[in-house]
């Protein structure tokens, strides 16, 4: 499928590699931080979230971080590999109390290439 | 897991002409939303259909624009209006999952106004 990331920053990496992207953030007040992996020609799918009170939360390969000081989001890969090639989307959740559930203020992205 | 599927896949269409993207999921939800993502870009929210009421729109949107339907819990509409070359995006539904910020997209629909 055509890629949607034309104009996306990029991250190369060889497998095997840890991959760190980066992502930053504009709503002090949103609740959750949400990172998304789309592949060429799908739509996005989950892949961690990580709650504002938290600094820190680990998956199955993947870590993300949380600075609220600086408003920056990170997605740490470990043993990166080709399936992991794909662009990854950081996200904002602001509930506001319930009454915004489910809408997501998507960033920027970054293009994942992973070579083998 | 929630199976979305969105019709067309992709198309190409005239300026001025309109094109209605249908979406269609597994299982009864509430809730379905519409993003857009333009070449190049992240995405977008449009709007949050509820079924039984009028969809509620984001800053820049208009329902002029975009009218959406939905006319039960597994079934929504988005219309793109009036076509213009600046409307090219891929259009993608989604639906919340069963973990707070889990939200499944559909395939997306590859829109081309010439």
């Amino acid at each position: 499928g055509e890629s949607v990331g034309l104009h996306l920053p990029t991250l190369s990496v060889q497998e095997g590699d840890n991959s760190i992207i980066n992502c930053a953030y504009s709503n002090s007040a949103s609740d959750y931080f949400i990172w998304y992996k789309q592949e060429s020609g799908k739509g996005p799918q989950f892949i961690i979230d990580i709650r504002s009170n938290m600094d820190k939360r680990q998956g199955q390969r993947v870590t993300v971080l949380l600075n609220k000081t600086v408003k920056h989001l990170s997605l740490q890969i470990a043993a990166t590999q080709p399936g992991d090639s794909a662009v990854y989307f950081c996200a904002e959740n602001n509930s506001q109390g319930g009454t915004s559930y489910g809408k997501l203020t998507f960033g920027q992205g970054t293009i994942l290439t992973v070579h083998p | 897991s929630a199976v979305i599927s969105q019709k067309p896949s992709r198309d190409i269409c005239q300026r001025g002409t309109s094109l209605t993207i249908q979406c269609q999921v597994d299982s009864q939800v509430t809730m379905m939303f519409w993003y857009r993502q333009q070449p190049g870009q992240s995405l977008t929210l449009i709007a949050t259909a509820n079924q039984g009421s009028e969809a509620t729109y984001e800053s820049g949107f208009v329902i002029d624009k975009f009218p959406i339907s939905r006319p039960n819990l597994t079934f929504s509409t988005l219309t793109v209006s009036n076509m213009s070359p600046e409307d090219s995006s891929i259009y993608l539904c989604s639906v919340p999952g069963l973990i707070y910020n889990e939200q499944f997209f559909g395939p997306g629909t590859r829109l081309t106004v010439l």
